[in-house]
């Protein structure tokens, strides 16, 4: 199946500054979503951008299909932002998403 | 609608007993997956349903495990024989038209 790198596994922030989090994946992809996993195990739909760039308020995502790899940009982060965050591309017949072992994110007053 | 609903949120049990997890999904959603997930880990993929009929199916998944759809709304996963290596997070999404998957809030198993 497919192959999900994430990277950093670990990042540390001080609020307010601005972090991008990089993930690789081995094969093609028809889609890809981006999560955060809150401390109560929630995962929280992000993105759902199989190519492109989308922007959400201080989040935003770019991915490059043909070069198999998407980005979250994190912008003046916030406490709240901390968590774990999640690179899901999916493949196959029937789309399952593929994690990896995602980027712990913890963000310092 | 409130999104993908997971009961019990909590589960504690002895080894050896058997136990059942129910999701209900969003209410158009014609995909449920089943996920678990340990420790410092991401989810894992254990089991695909397409309305009723359950397509594939990890290897994850042993001759413990069995999961349901019966009308193509809620599911079951049902674990017998618990061993304390079945303790994780199981998590259920469903998903629609486009395929993007939205997770309930899992079910937290600890065999004690």
């Amino acid at each position: 199946g497919i192959q999900v790198e994430q990277s950093p596994p670990d990042l540390i922030l001080q609020e307010g500054a601005n972090s991008t989090l990089r993930c690789n994946f081995s094969d093609s992809v028809n889609n890809l979503q981006w999560f955060h996993q809150n401390p109560w195990g929630q995962l929280i739909n992000l993105f759902y951008i199989p190519s492109g760039t989308k922007q959400n308020g201080r989040l935003s995502a770019t991915t490059v299909a043909t070069e198999r790899y998407s980005l979250l940009y994190i912008s003046s982060s916030q406490t709240t932002d901390s968590g774990v965050y999640f690179c899901a591309p999916a493949s196959g017949g029937y789309q399952k998403v593929t994690f990896g072992i995602g980027t712990k994110l913890q963000v310092i007053p | 609608d409130t999104g993908v609903s997971q009961d019990p949120r909590h589960k504690i049990t002895k080894r050896g007993q058997n136990v059942t997890f129910r999701c209900d999904p969003i209410s158009e959603h014609n995909r449920l997956y089943w996920y678990r997930q340990t420790l410092g880990q991401g989810p894992e993929f254990l089991t695909y349903f397409q309305n009723e009929a359950q397509l594939e199916k990890s290897r994850l998944l042993s001759d413990r495990f069995s999961a349901e759809r019966p009308k193509g709304s809620f599911s079951t996963l049902e674990i017998q024989r618990t061993e304390q290596g079945d303790s994780a997070m199981y998590l259920c999404a469903s998903s629609w038209v486009r395929f993007e998957a939205f997770f309930g809030q899992g079910t937290r198993l600890t065999v004690v």
